[in-house]
């Protein structure tokens, strides 16, 4: 079975630009969090979604950072205008409804320059 | 909310010792987890322990949850290379919640 899917595994880009990753949970997971993890600040827990529906975002760290669940398969995090202070390995993790156990994908290292 | 403190931040150990990692809470956790993250990788789930005293063992990983469920402890015996990477608790970051609160971390360092 295929884990947590994120793409893309690396993104290099200039400050200003807009950035999205993407994220694809395990089938039949209704949880999926999206997190931050820097040498400084260690693993941010940014959003938590459950069945779709962002639950908790007080991790989003200001007006730049957004993001979206359409549908139980697909996630978004958009960074607009990105700053070099962003850049980070930032991870997407699935649960299975009850259970707190988390998967985590393979993260998508930024780097904005 | 709640927070989970781990210490030691690192730990070096020589092949063939032992290592352990703490973690601990100012209030009572209802579960805990842990994650071990290999360098360049991603963290990925261990154990969790719910019941006060609860022990647990994974071959040469023994995790204990504390009577007062406000402390934790990960034992690796006779530490191998493959064992390297950064070891997380995490805890929920309020009552029974859901949403995580994870430690920084113990990084072990095994030297050959």
């Amino acid at each position: 079975d295929a884990g947590v899917i994120q793409s893309p595994r690396h993104e290099v880009t200039e400050m200003g630009q807009e950035v999205t990753l993407r994220c694809k949970p395990i089938s039949g997971h209704n949880s999926l969090f999206w997190y931050r993890q820097t040498m400084m600040r260690g693993l941010e827990l940014l959003i938590y979604f459950n069945n779709n529906v962002p639950i908790d975002d007080s991790g989003m760290p200001e007006d730049r950072f957004s993001a979206k669940m359409p549908n139980a398969s697909f996630s978004t995090l958009k960074i607009q205008p990105s700053e070099p202070r962003d850049s980070a390995v930032y991870f997407c993790a699935s649960s299975p409804s009850g259970r707190r156990e988390q998967f985590f994908g393979p993260g998508t290292r930024l780097t904005v320059l | 909310g709640q927070q989970v403190m781990q210490i030691p931040q690192y730990q070096h150990v020589q092949e063939g010792e032992d290592f352990t990692t703490y973690c601990n809470s100012s209030t009572t956790l209802s579960n805990i987890q842990w994650y071990k993250q290999r360098p360049g990788g991603h963290p990925v789930f261990l154990i969790q322990l719910v019941k006060s005293g609860e022990v647990k063992k994974q071959k040469r990983l023994t995790f204990q949850f504390g009577e007062a469920k406000k402390n934790s402890s990960l034992h690796i015996t006779a530490t191998q290379t493959t064992d390297v990477g950064t070891y997380f608790c995490a805890g929920p970051a309020s009552g029974g919640s859901y949403i995580p609160t994870f430690g920084r971390g113990t990084s072990l360092i095994v030297h050959p």
